[in-house]
């Protein structure tokens, strides 16, 4: 079975500040592990993903994530938020073996960022 | 290239009134998705299809029926409509399955059912 926690629902930081929005995740075999960005009334871009190749993944926009097997958790990162970082983001999991439909979103984390 | 392109864009409907939504992708995806997205629920999976032809139920799929009858089209109809059904719905593509590759969504059609 597998499933995808995004630990905070809301999380708020200032301008010019870093941002930490936090995943684990469960799976019993090896995962592939995805963040997508939503912005207001859009649909979901692709931030980065995790396909085993390094822990240490960058994505679009300054956004990076580091995939720590030994705590289950694949948590985004930026050094310095930037108001056009405000938007909804997505942790999503794919099983290890071929599946159409093993693909488990988490609930989201909606990153707000203040003047 | 277009995408993944959903029509419409925005629809309300009365309750028991029917509709299709389309989906449509250039990219020649073999899977295709619609989820539905709610308020602090993620998105859901609805139904999806593997190919041409073939179709499979999701998470959430009472009230919904879908159809692939050609390789870039999925569709989404609702045959009679439910306040429940009101959300924002989301279709998808992806290659042939690798479990590394990602999904291309469409911008989403919001619908209202009064």
């Amino acid at each position: 079975a597998q499933s995808v926690t995004q630990l905070d629902s809301h999380v708020s930081v200032s301008e010019g500040t870093p941002v930490l929005l936090r995943c684990n995740y469960s799976s019993s075999y090896s995962p592939s592990l995805f963040w997508y960005v939503q912005h207001p009334n859009k649909g979901l871009q692709l931030l980065l993903k995790y396909t085993s190749a390094a822990t240490l993944v960058k994505g679009i926009n300054g956004f990076e994530a580091e995939f720590k097997k030994s705590e289950t958790s694949f948590h985004l990162t930026k050094p310095s938020a930037h108001m056009s970082d405000a938007a909804e983001y997505f942790c999503v999991v794919t099983s290890g073996y071929s599946s159409a439909s093993k693909i488990i979103f988490g609930s989201g984390t909606r990153l707000s960022i203040r003047p | 290239n277009a995408g993944v392109t959903q029509t419409p864009k925005f629809r309300v409907l009365k309750t028991g009134q029917s509709m299709t939504l389309l989906c449509a992708q250039d990219m020649n995806h073999e899977y295709m998705y619609w989820y539905r997205q709610d308020p602090g629920m993620g998105l859901r999976l609805i139904h999806y299809s593997v190919g041409e032809g073939t179709t499979a139920k999701g998470e959430v799929p009472d009230g919904y029926n879908v159809s692939r009858l050609k390789k870039q089209n999925f569709l989404l109809g609702l045959e009679s409509a439910a306040p429940s059904q009101t959300s924002v719905y989301f279709c998808a593509s992806r290659p042939r399955d690798r479990v590394w590759n990602e999904q291309f969504f469409g911008p989403g059609t919001r619908l209202t059912v009064l």
